[in-house]
């Protein structure tokens, strides 16, 4: 159980395109969304959190006009990187929480791959 | 803010032995919860262990079991009987609320 789709895994695109990634809770409903972003051989950081049916939260210096969030359903999340540019390239994780209390683990996806050229 | 500290970016172990990962991390919180994750090269998140803070129990996940230190705000993961499929970043993770704060993560090599 708890089984998080993100899709795609892997994206290559000219500069100035936009690109979206899709995360997906497979066989649960979640109430809460996170999008993180990871450099190469860094850990993971939180870019915002999304509840369904309300605007996203985003951390301190993520630019919520460059990477929009969208939770329209519990079971789906989208993050939109606008407007790419070669330093947007990285590697973005989803993860997804069943349940309203923060003590539910969360579950992940499995990355997408983002290279902008 | 809450850190977390990895502080052996790489680590190694024979097959079949066992492997200690430290983890340390700084809260003002009394309730929480802890994790480690592993990350193999496909790059998924998988979880492997959680810790309540309030339980004193360390939880143990078939070969992998913690020390869970609260007052030294110490979280280590002890891997028993090495496989080579536990070659993987493992990454520390502190969650209250809706942040969860990861560590820089340590990479584990197992050689057979």
């Amino acid at each position: 159980g708890a089984v998080v789709s993100q899709h795609p895994s892997r994206v290559i695109c000219k500069s100035g395109t936009s690109v979206k990634i899709e995360c997906r809770s497979l066989d649960f409903q979640a109430t809460t969304m996170f999008w993180y972003r990871q450099f190469p051989k860094k850990s993971l950081m939180l870019m915002a959190t999304s509840n369904e049916g309300s605007k996203a939260t985003y951390e301190q210096g993520v630019e919520k006009d460059k990477f929009l969030i969208n939770h329209a359903s519990l079971t789906l999340s989208t993050l939109t990187v606008t407007s790419a540019h070669p330093e947007d390239s990285s590697f973005y994780i989803c993860s997804a929480r069943a349940g309203g209390y923060w003590s539910q683990p969360q579950h992940f996806g499995d990355g997408t791959r983002l290279s902008i050229l | 803010a809450q850190t977390v500290t990895q502080s052996q970016p790489e680590m190694s172990v024979q097959e079949a032995e066992t492997v200690t990962l430290s983890c340390t991390y700084d809260t003002s919180e009394s309730d929480y919860y802890l994790f480690w994750y592993k990350q193999p090269p496909s790059r998924q998140m998988i979880l492997v262990i959680r810790q309540e803070a309030y339980k004193q129990q360390n939880a143990t996940e078939n070969r992998f079991s913690v020390n869970f230190q609260k007052a030294a705000k110490s979280f280590s993961l002890k891997i028993s009987d090495s496989q080579l499929g536990d070659a993987a970043m493992y990454f520390c993770a502190y969650m209250w609320g809706n942040m969860l704060t990861f560590g820089g993560g340590t990479r584990l090599m197992v050689k057979p």
